[in-house]
């Protein structure tokens, strides 16, 4: 598949559970990007990566840990959830971090917390 | 930090009138606005964006004005089509990362 992929599509996790996401783009894109994405409410940005580093990180809480190992792959550590954070979790990336450049978004992974 | 507001939350019209969503952003140094629409269960996708330097973009029947003196910003979309039925989201980015997004329109275009 090219452009933006995400695994998995869906995930049903406890409270007590660890699980990760995983978001690969195949652009040749130099930024990433976490977005949650709940009914009723904006798309929030939870993380921003470019070149690798860390460069944004929006008031998000410590149970949502991400990693990015290279500039294609970003991942989301998920621990000891809470119900408020079932959403639909999309990755983005876009060829420049901070200049207008289009994000293109993966299908998301719906995760549900029980 | 960055408000985008969007309005309409939902919009329904018939199939070739035009359609008009407004948005209106609060940072004066933002200058990227793009516009995504997201199909039900399917990911965002860029239709069309402008940069401040820019007053108005056409591209074949969907258009987007800015006014930057108000901070508002607008998609035009005529003779609408039942595949526009989507949801829709404006977006304004100043030189950091963030793109803040609006809350989206749910267009529904009834044939």
């Amino acid at each position: 598949e090219t452009g933006v992929t995400q695994t998995p599509r869906h995930l049903v996790m406890g409270m007590t559970n660890k699980k990760s996401l995983k978001c690969e783009q195949h652009l040749g894109h130099n930024a990433m990007y976490w977005y949650k994405q709940s009914a009723k409410k904006p798309l929030e940005l939870m993380f921003v990566y470019s070149l690798e580093e860390r460069v944004e990180n929006n008031s998000v809480p410590s149970r949502f840990s991400p990693e990015c190992p290279n500039s294609s792959h970003l991942f989301l550590h998920l621990h000891t959830l809470q119900p408020e954070d079932s959403a639909l979790y999309l990755c983005a990336s876009s060829q420049g971090g901070n200049t207008g450049y289009e994000q293109y978004f993966g299908p998301g992974t719906r995760l549900t917390v029980t | 930090g960055e408000n985008v507001e969007q309005h309409p939350s939902t919009l329904s019209v018939q199939e070739g009138d035009s359609a008009v969503i407004k948005c209106t952003y609060s940072d004066s140094a933002s200058n990227y606005f793009p516009w995504y629409k997201q199909e039900l269960g399917k990911r965002p996708q860029l239709i069309i964006d402008i940069r401040s330097n820019v007053g108005e973009k056409k591209d074949q029947r969907i258009a987007v004005t800015l006014n930057k003196t108000a901070k508002h910003f607008s998609l035009h979309i005529t003779e609408t089509q039942p595949e526009d039925s989507a949801v829709y989201f404006c977006a304004a980015k100043n030189s950091g990362y963030a793109l803040n997004f609006g809350k989206g329109t749910s267009l529904l275009v009834t044939p």
